[in-house]
């Protein structure tokens, strides 16, 4: 089936850092991937829509200057946080659509992120 | 109603036991629904989709009830492996692309 790889698979560092993400689908071409994050017993909220050669949409309450989202390739979207500090500590996943569309979303292995 | 609402848990239930989620959902225009499990610090992985009624595989069945916008888990002859917790999802305006998961249902399955 679609494999879709996160990497890196956790992070710990120092607050003001910033911190990138790579999301990679490995064996189809993702027009648009997600980018999703979960708090301790909280549900996935998704942060933004990933959209290969265009803008990515973001939810609301989602500073898009704070997170920077990169589709350059149709196998390829970054997240990077910027200026991180101890708040911005999550689960961060991302996820790809496969085509046919109407098929589930595929999931990254997600990245623990901690900011210290 | 929030979009997508589960069963408080935890579950907490002996091996051979038979549990079952509940769901509801607040958008009518939603037209296929998904279960998932996710394990501790890990990436939510799909159990099951449903698209009609119901879905059924191996010791595992979902129904669905669009008139009460109601979505069910079944979990037959419980394991140990199962113990995880279970995301109900519900595609927004009901494409694919904005999944709205509820808080989950963790289940412990007890030797």
């Amino acid at each position: 089936g679609a494999v879709v790889s996160q990497h890196p698979s956790w992070v710990i560092c120092k607050s003001g850092t910033s911190v990138k993400i790579e999301c990679r689908s490995l064996d189809f071409q993702a027009t648009t991937m997600f980018w999703y994050r979960q708090f301790p017993k909280q549900s996935l909220m998704l942060m933004a829509t990933s959209n290969e050669g265009s803008k990515a949409t973001y939810e609301q309450g989602v500073e898009k200057d704070k997170f920077l989202i990169n589709h350059a390739s149709l196998t390829l979207s970054t997240l990077t946080v910027t200026s991180a500090h101890p708040e911005d500590s999550s689960f961060y996943i991302c996820s790809a659509l496969s085509p046919p569309s109407n098929q589930p979303q595929h999931f990254g292995d997600g990245t623990r992120l901690s900011i210290l | 109603r929030k979009e997508v609402e589960q069963d408080p848990g935890p579950f907490n239930v002996p091996e051979g036991a038979t549990v079952a989620f509940n769901c509801t959902y607040s958008n009518s225009a939603s037209q296929s629904f998904f279960w998932y499990r996710q394990d501790c610090r890990k990436e939510p992985k799909l159990l099951m989709s449903v698209y009609s009624s119901g879905n059924e595989d191996g010791r595992f069945t979902a129904q669905l009830n669009r008139a009460s916008q109601y979505i069910s888990l079944l979990i037959r002859d419980s394991k140990l492996s199962d113990s995880a917790t279970y995301l109900c999802v519900v595609p927004l305006g009901g494409s694919q692309g904005n999944l709205i998961f509820g808080k989950g249902t963790k289940l412990s399955v007890k030797p």
